[in-house]
């Protein structure tokens, strides 16, 4: 059964950059059928797509937030980053790693498995 | 503000039925699979339905999911108090300065 753990520092100082990585498990991160995406939900708000990573390192990202983002994938730890830089407290979320469905290209068909979630939070 | 369009609520008593409806335009819902998730209090997003209509292994036949032109609906009949959650729906939308996948605003559901 597919597993995915986010971990990473809970709080992040303003302006400062945030890192946090996702370690895949009982299932292949090297799979073609899929990519892996990070979705964060502010407090009190919806979900919001920051991007998503296919094995081979082609990423897309969500235009709001592309200037300031980078997702990045080491398949030989089965794990994907993402970074996301000069955070401010509007970047205060809980972040969440998740399994993208689809063949390369196609980005259509949603999120599959997804991790427990880590709150991060940006304060001085 | 989001490029899909959902209410902000939805109540109906246990054992009724309830519909959740998600609005878009041809660049995303109308040409895309649409894809809805269940959010639990204190839970990750779950998928219950995907390409439109198909319910991946484990959710009840309760959940069902419909496409008509650029709009998408989530049903849930034989409602139950654990149904109580936030109902997202979402597609990649593609127009013509840039593109990527979308969530609506989620629709809260309250089991009476």
């Amino acid at each position: 059964q597919l597993q995915l753990q986010e971990s990473g520092p809970g709080l992040v100082e303003p302006s400062e950059t945030l890192y946090l990585t996702c370690i895949v498990s009982g299932g292949s991160i090297s799979s073609s059928s899929c990519y892996w995406g990070w979705i964060r939900q502010p407090p009190w708000k919806g979900l919001e797509w920051i991007g998503s990573i296919y094995y081979s390192g082609s990423t897309h990202y969500n235009p709001s937030l592309k200037s300031r983002v980078t997702i990045s994938v080491d398949t030989s730890k089965s794990q994907f980053s993402l970074k996301l830089s000069s955070v401010t407290a509007a970047d205060t979320a809980v972040y969440y790693c998740a399994r993208h469905k689809g063949d390369y290209g196609d980005l259509s068909r949603g999120f599959d498995s997804w991790g427990q979630g880590t709150l991060v939070t940006v304060s001085s | 503000q989001s490029v899909l369009t959902q209410a902000p609520s939805v109540s109906a008593a246990p054992g009724q039925k309830v519909t959740i409806s998600c609005s878009g335009s041809s660049s995303n819902i109308g040409n895309n699979y649409v894809s809805w998730y269940q959010r639990l209090p204190g839970t990750a997003p779950k998928l219950l339905i995907y390409e439109d209509e198909k319910r991946p292994s484990g959710i009840p036949d309760r959940f069902s999911g419909s496409k008509s032109g650029a709009s998408a609906t989530l049903g849930i009949t034989g409602l139950q108090t654990g149904d109580e959650a936030d109902y997202y729906c979402g597609t990649w939308d593609r127009s013509l300065s840039a593109e990527g996948w979308v969530f609506g605003g989620g629709t809260k559901l309250t089991v009476l």
